[in-house]
């Protein structure tokens, strides 16, 4: 099946400073990759449309300073919280669609990046 | 904009008690349905999907959800539980074309007792 791996599975910050969080499609490639974020015993919530060479597409209410966000090949995306604070810590998901579907197809889930920020 | 409603946050069942998770959905158009899984720790697994077609889906590990159009409804059902099927359950949709990020309902705590 399709595999998709995020990493760091956890990583812990100071406040202030940038962390990078990577999504990859292991064995098929994604143009468009999703990026969510789960507080605690709360729901997914979608951040962010990322695609392969081009911006990526933002929620509402979602900074795009903040949460920076690079799709530079069909396989990698990337997500930057930029000058972490204590509130931007969460659960953060991203997914990805194989290219190889057509029409309406499932999108494969990584397995979460548990940032805290203290 | 679609919205998700996930009736029950906590369900507590017995081992073999049959299952049903409600969830209703609130969009016009053409939409893809999917129920996913949570195990404490772990990653989001998908259930079961519907996309078009017959509208009783059967998924893994024994679960299977019924859409109906008219109710904007895509309940999950399991006629007997296990205790392995302690988990969160996430309904979720987008819509027809399937090229959106997904919309996901709260979610339901599901807590089987030996």
């Amino acid at each position: 099946g399709a595999v998709v791996s995020q990493h760091p599975s956890w990583v812990i910050c100071k406040s202030g400073t940038s962390v990078k969080i990577e999504c990859r499609s292991l064995d098929f490639q994604a143009t468009t990759m999703f990026w969510y974020r789960q507080f605690p015993k709360q729901s997914l919530m979608l951040m962010a449309t990322s695609n392969e060479g081009s911006k990526a597409t933002y929620e509402q209410g979602v900074e795009k300073d903040k949460f920076l966000i690079n799709h530079a090949s069909l396989t990698l995306s990337t997500l930057t919280v930029t000058s972490a604070h204590p509130e931007d810590s969460s659960f953060y998901i991203c997914s990805a669609r194989d290219d190889r579907g057509r029409g309406a197809t499932e999108a494969f889930f990584g397995q979460g990046t548990r940032l805290t920020v203290v | 904009a679609q919205s998700v409603s996930q009736h029950n946050h906590h369900v507590i069942l017995s081992e073999a008690a049959s299952l049903e998770l409600g969830c209703n959905y609130s969009y016009g158009g053409t939409v893809n349905l999917f129920w996913y899984v949570q195990y404490p720790g772990q990653h989001l697994q998908l259930l079961l999907k519907y996309f078009s077609g017959d509208p009783l889906v059967k998924g893994i590990k024994g679960f299977e959800a019924e859409f109906i159009k008219s109710k904007f409804s895509f309940n999950l059902r399991k006629p007997s539980v296990q205790w392995s099927d302690t988990a969160e359950y996430f309904c979720a949709v987008n819509s027809g074309g399937g090229a959106d990020g997904l919309t996901f309902g709260k979610g339901t705590h599901l807590i089987i007792q030996p």
